[in-house]
């Protein structure tokens, strides 16, 4: 079946750390890719998505890279900061009987501390 | 331009009460997908609409049922609810069903079922 599985937090890091969560799926087909980012008492956010092979998303200093062969869409990002503490969920999305839906991780709660 | 709203943010039922959960689609987007989010996990596709007819549906029971209005607005109702229905209930609209289209998601309705 098509499922998706990330790093379990929670992640806590210092202000200007790097961070990397990682995210494989497995699917039937050639999905799109998405990191989506929820912060606390709101709904989901698109933070970046990539839509084929080698396609890199990016967004707000993050980035992530569609690896086919990895199977893989980790999300990176340089220096994190306070206002990035949020929960961030990877997905994929499939188009199945013209129906499209997005099959999410289970999400990795991140804190950054100053 | 307007996003999706939901109503109401929250909401206690009793178990075996039935329950009507709304969302205003942004302007412009004919689909909306339902997700269940239980508390600490990610979302789940419960069913998506396309102008006015159910799109696809997820694994869950026929008790979850939902409509789509000519204005694109949906309703997701779930009849004799279980406690485990308590969660956080996700509406999505995009400007067409395809996974090439993003959906935007709605600040959500927190259902406590007691």
């Amino acid at each position: 079946g098509n499922s998706v599985t990330q790093m379990e937090g929670p992640v806590t890091l210092s202000e200007e750390a790097f961070l990397t969560i990682n995210c494989t799926y497995t699917a039937t087909g050639y999905p799109s890719l998405f990191w989506y980012v929820q912060y606390p008492g709101e709904g989901l956010q698109l933070l970046l998505k990539a839509t084929k092979a080698d396609d890199k998303g990016s967004n707000k200093g993050f980035e992530a890279t569609y690896r086919k062969e990895t199977t893989s869409f980790h999300l990176e990002k340089g220096s994190v900061q306070v206002s990035d503490s949020a929960v961030y969920f990877c997905a994929l999305s499939l188009t199945q009987g013209g129906s499209e839906k997005l099959v999410f991780g289970k999400g990795t709660k991140l804190t950054v501390n100053p | 331009e307007t996003g999706v709203t939901q109503s109401p943010t929250h909401l206690i039922k009793t178990r075996g009460q039935q329950v009507t959960l709304r969302c205003s689609s942004q302007s412009g987007h004919n689909t909306v997908s339902w997700y269940q989010q239980a508390l600490g996990q990610g979302p789940q596709f419960i069913f998506q609409y396309y102008r006015e007819e159910e799109n696809g549906r997820g694994n869950f029971p026929p008790r979850f049922s939902g409509l789509q209005f000519p204005n694109y607005s949906s309703e997701l109702n779930v009849n004799a609810l279980e406690l485990d229905d308590s969660a956080l209930y996700l509406c999505a609209s995009s400007f067409d069903r395809g996974q090439t289209y993003e959906q935007y998601f709605g600040p959500g309705t927190r259902l406590t079922v007691t």
